[in-house]
């Protein structure tokens, strides 16, 4: 069936360090993955997403890459802030059914 | 624009009983999903309304239902409650855009 893999589970890094997440799907038909952030007691909240005729997205700090013959697509957070530690989800969906990877829970040391 | 709105946030309920949830979209989005989310299983897709119709099913067991209203409210029913149904339970809302998916605080059910 549709699965997504995500790694690492946890992630510690240095304030102003970047921090990597990358994420395997398994469907190769899904055209849409976004990534959402958790923060203790809220809700998911999107940061960025990329279709599938996209190879790399950008917003400040953060981007998305897609590598579609391999089915990887990676966050990468650059000069990381204390406010970025959360639990970040990657997702992947072609019917706008979001499968969801296991999460990775992000920590910014001061 | 208001976010998505889920009501209650908390509940607390025995074995046995039923219960149901409550989401508001955001304004002018037409699809309402539901997910759950536990610490084992993660995040799993449960239903999809759009326009008072249930377009996308995942694998749950028919305790779990849904409907959507004509202002595009949605509730979903769980039925003679389990421990295991004990989780988080998320909606989001989807506008025009494909796939966007916009999610609220969530619903916190804890099964006693």
């Amino acid at each position: 069936g549709e699965n997504v893999e995500q790694h690492p589970s946890t992630l510690s890094v240095q304030e102003g360090d970047s921090a990597v997440i990358k994420c395997t799907y398994s469907d190769s038909a899904s055209n849409y993955f976004p990534w959402y952030k958790q923060e203790l007691g809220k809700g998911p909240q999107l940061i960025i997403d990329i279709r599938s005729n996209v190879g790399e997205k950008k917003d400040q700090r953060i981007a998305v890459t897609l590598n579609k013959t391999a089915k990887h697509f990676s966050l990468h957070i650059t000069e990381t802030q204390p406010e970025d530690s959360a639990v970040y989800f990657c997702a992947a969906s072609k019917t706008d059914k979001l499968i969801f990877g296991t999460g990775t829970r992000l920590q910014v040391f001061p | 624009k208001a976010g998505v709105t889920q009501t209650p946030r908390y509940l607390i309920k025995t074995r046995g009983q039923q219960v149901t949830l409550s989401c508001s979209p955001i304004s002018g989005h037409r699809s309402v999903s539901w997910y759950q989310q536990t610490p084992g299983q993660g995040l799993q897709f449960l239903f999809e309304y759009f326009s008072e119709t249930q377009r996308n099913k995942g694998n749950f067991p028919g305790r779990f239902s849904g409907r959507q209203f004509s202002n595009s409210r949605s509730e979903m029913n769980v039925s003679t409650l389990e421990l295991g149904d004990s989780a988080l339970y998320l909606c989001a809302s989807k506008d025009s855009t494909p796939d966007t998916q916009y999610f609220g605080p969530g619903t916190r059910l804890t099964v006693l």
